[in-house]
């Protein structure tokens, strides 16, 4: 099995910087993928392939990777921008597509 | 526009086969990509089932990989779930999306659809 590792909370007030980290042993080849969700709601793509942004996603988002670690960061988060964020990868071998535990942004 | 919409039973005996379908709307599931089925529990997270192409080439998690098939009626412009011998551990959302073949990745997903909650209970 793969497993990739979210720290659980991460609080920052309005019009901070938030950092979310993911680290896996398979980061230094394969991509991150980084996923919105609010609360009752579902899952919305805000990075792909480390550090791309889809098209509708706010320029305050914005993903790197660097060894076993990818990061997160919301530059100027907003209050709406709490939410539950999950990180994707697959292992070396591709079998073993997987999501962080996730963490839960608040921005108050 | 391209919509997802789950749907199936909300509940499931113990032991019996969860059988759900994810209807496709604004684009026709036999042009291209995968598609594939993840669920979410307050125990397990986010899993992946599995993901579905065109041509019927198949991946599964290999967790469930005995127990699960996903197949494309490309007629309705709908993939389908089916999970066997279930148990209380399968409760769960299960979510539909569109997966995208990634670069360094075999997939990754795109757009996803609302979920829709299946409780395993007798």
């Amino acid at each position: 099995s793969y497993e990739l590792t979210q720290p659980p909370s991460v609080s920052v007030s309005p019009g901070q910087t938030a950092r979310i980290t993911c680290s896996g042993d398979a980061l230094p080849e394969k991509y991150a993928y980084w996923y919105q969700q609010k609360s009752g709601q579902t899952l919305v793509l805000v990075i792909y392939d480390d550090n791309k942004r889809p098209s509708g996603i706010p320029e305050r988002f914005s993903g790197s990777s660097s060894g076993t670690m990818a990061t997160l960061s919301i530059s100027g988060a907003q209050v709406e921008d709490g939410a539950d964020y999950f990180c994707y990868s697959t292992d070396n071998s591709g079998n073993f597509w997987v999501f962080g535990g996730g963490t839960k942004l608040t921005v108050l | 526009q391209v919509q997802l919409q789950e749907s199936g039973p909300g509940l499931v005996k113990p032991s019996d086969t969860l059988s759900l379908t994810c209807s496709v709307s604004g684009y026709s599931i036999s042009s291209g990509y995968y598609w594939g089925w993840i669920r979410q529990s307050p125990g397990m997270g986010l899993e992946w089932i599995g993901s579905i192409y065109q041509s019927g080439n198949t991946y599964y998690n290999p967790s469930l990989k005995s127990r699960v098939t996903i197949s494309m009626d490309t007629s309705k412009n709908q993939i389908s779930l089916k999970l066997s011998s279930v148990s209380a551990a399968d409760t769960a959302i299960y979510y539909c999306a569109r997966t995208v073949s990634g670069n360094r990745v075999r997939g990754y997903f795109d757009i996803w659809g609302r979920g829709t909650v299946v409780t395993v209970s007798s």
